[in-house]
C-alpha cells in the first residue's frame, strides 16, 4: 500500500490478556518504529528496527513489552499480561534510511492501534 | 530522563496571529530537529526540519529559529489560521543514528 497499515485500528482486551499488534510498513522503508501515545500525551519512544535488527530497544516499558521485525518488513509488538496502565495508541512509523548520518529520516505514521485494558 | 522539554502545552491564538512554540533539548548528540503535526485521529506528519548548521529555515507561514548555543529551537507560526489547529511536537534524531525522541506536545487552537 501507499502509506504504514496498522492493525487492529481497535483493541479492548481484558486485564491479563496477551495483545498482538502489527505493522506493515511503506514498502522499501529500512527503519521502523513503535511510539506509545497516551491520552493527551506526548509520543513515548518504544523501539525502533534497522532492518530485522532492533539497535535501540531502551524505550520498552517493561519485559511484558517485546517486538520483532520480520524479513525487513511486517512488524508486531507484542504486550503479555496487560496492565490498565497499558491503555494507550500504539504508532508505528517507517523512514527511508538516507545515509549513516544524513540526518534526513522522514518518518511516516500509520493511523495507530488504540488499545483499551479492561 | 526526558531529553526534550516542550513548552507551551496548549495555546490559544486568534486567526491572523503568531503561533510560537518552544523546545529545549539536553544532550550535544543529536544532528537533526523535526516538526511534526498531528491531527485528531491520524498519525503525526512530517511538517519542517532542520540541521545545526543552519539558524532559520522557513517554509511558507512556518519558521523554525535554532540555537545551537542555548540548545533550544522554535516554530514560528505566522498568520495562523484555523486550520492549523493541531498538535505539534518538535524532534530530535540521536546523531549517527535513526533514533528520534519526540517532546511531549503542544496543542493548538486558532480562533476565527
Amino acid at each position: 500500500g501507499a502509506g504504514v497499515s496498522q492493525s487492529p485500528s481497535n483493541k479492548v482486551t481484558e486485564k491479563g490478556k496477551d495483545v498482538e499488534l502489527r505493522c506493515d510498513p511503506i514498502s522499501g522503508h529500512t527503519a521502523l518504529y513503535w511510539y506509545r501515545q497516551s491520552l493527551g500525551q506526548g509520543l513515548e519512544f518504544l523501539i525502533y528496527f534497522q532492518g530485522n535488527s532492533a539497535p535501540d530497544k531502551s524505550g520498552l516499558p517493561s519485559d511484558r513489552f517485546s517486538a520483532e521485525r520480520t524479513g525487513g518488513s511486517v512488524s508486531t509488538l507484542t504486550i503479555q499480561r496487560t496492565q490498565q496502565e497499558d491503555s494507550a495508541v500504539y504508532l508505528c512509523a517507517s523512514s527511508l534510511k538516507l545515509g549513516p548520518s544524513s540526518g534526513a529520516n522522514v518518518l511516516t505514521f500509520g493511523a495507530g492501534s488504540r488499545l483499551t485494558v479492561l | 530522563q526526558q531529553q526534550v522539554k516542550q513548552s507551551p502545552q496548549s495555546l490559544i491564538v486568534q486567526k491572523g496571529g503568531i503561533s510560537i512554540i518552544n523546545c529545549a533539548y539536553e544532550n550535544t548528540a543529536f544532528d537533526y530537529f523535526p516538526w511534526y503535526q498531528q491531527f485528531p485521529g491520524k498519525g503525526p506528519a512530517l511538517l519542517i526540519a532542520i540541521r545545526p548548521d543552519v539558524s532559520e529555515k522557513k517554509e511558507g507561514r512556518f519558521t523554525i529559529s535554532f540555537n545551537k548555543s542555548a540548545k533550544q529551537f522554535s516554530l514560528h507560526i505566522m498568520d495562523s489560521q484555523p486550520g492549523d489547529s493541531a498538535t505539534y511536537f518538535c524532534a530530535v534524531l540521536y546523531y549517527n543514528t535513526d533514533k528520534l525522541i519526540f517532546g511531549t506536545g503542544t496543542r493548538l487552537q486558532v480562533f476565527p
